[in-house]
């Protein structure tokens, strides 16, 4: 079975910290993908990545940074220098192969961590 | 701009009765998702449909329906048989597995039992 875990619950941060959130994946899936998430006050899920189970590159984007490791089944997310606009829920989620072809699968949520960074 | 509309915001349902959430997008995607969202326990899949005239039960289809007759449209109805349905509820849609683009949420609509 698929299954995500986020061991972190909340997270509180002051401004300008670094802040890394962690996320440990289970499938028997050769092919899969791995997404994270971010959730604002106003409920909206905001697409912030996406990788396949065949790409282990790290991979920048401004401020976020993600680390997939396929030895420990771990995409762990990194904002350096975190903002206040930073703090929201983030959620990292997992998806089969698409069984034919026109959608990825299901997306299996892990249950969030809670970020929140200070001034 | 595509993207997926949800309607109504929020949603107040009286006991015994069934409510009808709608989801309709623009993004040409074949697949269509519902979750629910409770506090503290993520998003979990309610039903799901890869394409038109097909759907299929998630994790906890128990009190809701759906139906997929058009392709930009998913609608979901909570029914009386929902014993717990107050939450968060979102819907989703997927684009072709290469595209880079993740899965595409609505702003979601918040169900309250009065």
């Amino acid at each position: 079975a698929q299954k995500v875990t986020q061991a972190q619950t909340e997270i509180s941060v002051v401004e300008k910290e670094d802040v890394t959130l962690d996320c440990v994946y289970e499938t028997r899936d050769t092919t899969y993908y791995l997404f994270w998430y971010k959730q604002p006050p106003s409920g909206e899920l905001v697409f912030l990545i996406r990788r396949n189970s065949f790409d282990e590159q790290n991979e920048i984007s401004g401020r976020y940074s993600w680390n997939f490791q396929k030895s420990t089944s771990s995409f762990n997310f990194t904002i350096t220098a975190s903002q206040v606009v930073d703090s929201a829920v983030y959620f990292c989620a997992l998806s089969e192969a698409a069984l034919y072809g026109g959608s990825q699968g299901n997306l299996i949520f892990g249950k969030g961590t809670k970020l929140s960074v200070k001034p | 701009d595509g993207g997926i509309t949800q309607s109504p915001k929020y949603l107040f349902r009286k006991e015994g009765q069934n409510v009808t959430l709608s989801c309709e997008q623009n993004l040409n995607h074949d697949a269509m998702y519902w979750y629910r969202q409770d506090p503290g326990q993520g998003l979990r899949l309610i039903y799901y449909s890869q394409i038109v005239n097909d759907f299929q039960k998630g994790d906890i289809a128990e009190g809701y329906s759906v139906s997929r007759e058009k392709k930009e449209s998913f609608p979901l109805t909570v029914t009386s048989a929902q014993k717990n349905p107050t939450a968060f509820y979102l819907c989703a849609s997927s684009p072709p597995p290469g595209r880079s683009k993740g899965y595409t949420f609505g702003s979601g609509t918040r169900l309250t039992v009065v």
